[in-house]
């Protein structure tokens, strides 16, 4: 069975200073996996996804995440943060499940940029 | 913007009325998806449409109604809601359910308020 944890439901850095969202997951297959942004009062926005090619996955605004096979992990980085990246952010897996593909999103973690 | 349009954005409504949220992808997508996202909750699957056949229905109180007459538009039909049904529900499309990559991609969202 599929399952994602996000293991912070909020992440607090000071502007200019690395980001780091954390993220495990379950799953019986070979998933894929998927970062979103959700800024206030908006739907979410992909940020990155994997899909079993290169394990480093660069996406948008700077962020960047990697898959680890052996840790189950698909963590979420950015060198430098921005106050513009103050948001939600979900991790998602995806994969095949009893009775077709499921997709599966975490609880979200809010990042907050101090200045 | 990402191609995925809702309509209302805002909408207030007493517990006696009925009303529809409509939602419409621009996209060519074969799949559509409702979520309600409630404060300080997981976000959460309602229904899903693939090729305008519902194949997903998360238990979801029949107050909620959904239609998909066809692949590009998705409607929520309300009943006698109660206060608790209070969130943002969003709808999302994706090209279709047969593989694990497909991300999924998110309208803005209707802020519901039953009073």
């Amino acid at each position: 069975a599929q399952s994602v944890t996000q293991l912070d439901s909020h992440v607090s850095v000071s502007e200019g200073t690395p980001v780091l969202l954390r993220c495990n997951y379950s799953s019986s297959y070979s998933p894929s996996l998927f970062w979103y942004v959700q800024h206030p009062n908006k739907g979410l926005q992909l940020l990155l996804k994997y899909t079993s090619a290169a394990t480093l996955v660069k996406g948008i605004n700077g962020f960047e995440a990697e898959f680890k096979k052996s840790e189950t992990s698909f963590h979420l980085t950015k060198p430098s943060a921005h106050m513009s990246d103050a948001a939600e952010y979900f991790c998602v897996v995806s994969d095949l499940g009893t009775g077709g593909f499921k997709t599966i999103f975490g609880a979200g973690t809010r990042l907050f940029v101090k200045a | 913007e990402t191609g995925v349009t809702q309509t209302p954005r805002h909408l207030v409504m007493g517990m006696t009325n009925k009303k529809s949220l409509k939602c419409e992808q621009h996209l060519g997508h074969n799949a559509m998806y409702w979520y309600k996202q409630s404060a300080k909750k997981p976000l959460e699957l309602m229904f899903v449409y693939n090729f305008k056949e519902q194949t997903e229905n998360n238990s979801v109180p029949s107050r909620f109604s959904p239609e998909c007459p066809n692949s590009s538009h998705l409607f929520l039909h309300l009943h006698t809601l109660q206060p608790e049904d209070s969130a943002l529900y969003l709808c999302a499309s994706s090209q279709d359910l047969d593989n694990s990559y497909n991300e999924q991609f998110f309208g803005p969202g209707t802020r519901l308020t039953v009073l």
